[in-house]
């Protein structure tokens, strides 16, 4: 079946760490996003990727980094620079006529 | 820069009565999508408004798109616990392709 897979799905960090998200698509989509949700809160874009080896940058990018070597995959790093990392983290892809296809998401937690 | 608000944030319903939630753009929209986030869950993709004064039907729900392309609104009819979930509405945004502007989202409880 076609879809959307993201690990961990639970990942617990101490402080001053790096942690690195997986997402991967086998839906052949060229565009594929990050968003993080707060609780209550809607979703806030992290990075974006329309083609492999490009990305840009979305409304909070700071802390984070992403690479996009392979068209089915774009993990991101939470890095030690972002200050509340603690979130939920939703990976998601499209063909570009902008629906979009989420993951089941991976749940942050600093300790 | 451009927003998407939602209204209400929450949503408290009887079942079987029925609501509506709105989503209002800061600029015209090229198209207009929701989604629906079950909780502990990830967002489904709902439908998409393309058409000023677009009407789209799913089953109970409707779905309308503005004459000015600048708002939308969910209508569920004869709510049902499965309509449980936060409602979420997206736009693409004004100031680069490829981004796709949420809402906050709308809440709904359903009581029995």
């Amino acid at each position: 079946d076609g879809g959307i897979t993201q690990s961990p799905k639970y990942l617990f960090r101490k402080e001053g760490q790096n942690v690195t998200l997986s997402c991967e698509q086998n839906l052949n989509h060229d565009a594929m996003y990050w968003y993080r949700q707060d609780p209550g809160q809607g979703l806030r874009l992290i990075y974006y990727s329309q083609i492999v080896n490009d990305f840009q940058k979305g409304d909070i990018a700071e802390g984070y980094s992403v690479s996009r070597e392979k068209k089915e995959s774009f993990p991101l790093t939470v890095t030690s620079a972002q200050k509340n990392p603690t979130a939920f983290y939703l990976c998601a892809s499209s063909l570009g006529r902008w629906e979009l296809f989420f993951g089941e998401g991976s749940r942050l937690t600093v300790l | 820069g451009q927003q998407v608000m939602q209204i209400p944030q929450y949503q408290h319903v009887q079942e079987g009565e029925d609501f509506t939630t709105y989503c209002n753009s800061s600029t015209t929209l090229s198209n207009i999508q929701w989604y629906k986030q079950r909780p502990g869950g990830h967002p489904v993709f709902l439908i998409q408004l393309v058409k000023s004064g677009e009407v789209k039907k799913q089953k109970r729900l409707t779905f309308q798109f503005g004459e000015a392309k600048k708002n939308s609104s969910l209508h569920i009819t004869a709510t049902q616990t499965t309509d449980v979930g936060t409602y979420f509405c997206a736009g693409p945004s004004a100031d680069s392709w490829g981004k796709l502007q949420f809402g906050a989202g709308t809440q709904v409880v359903v009581t029995p």
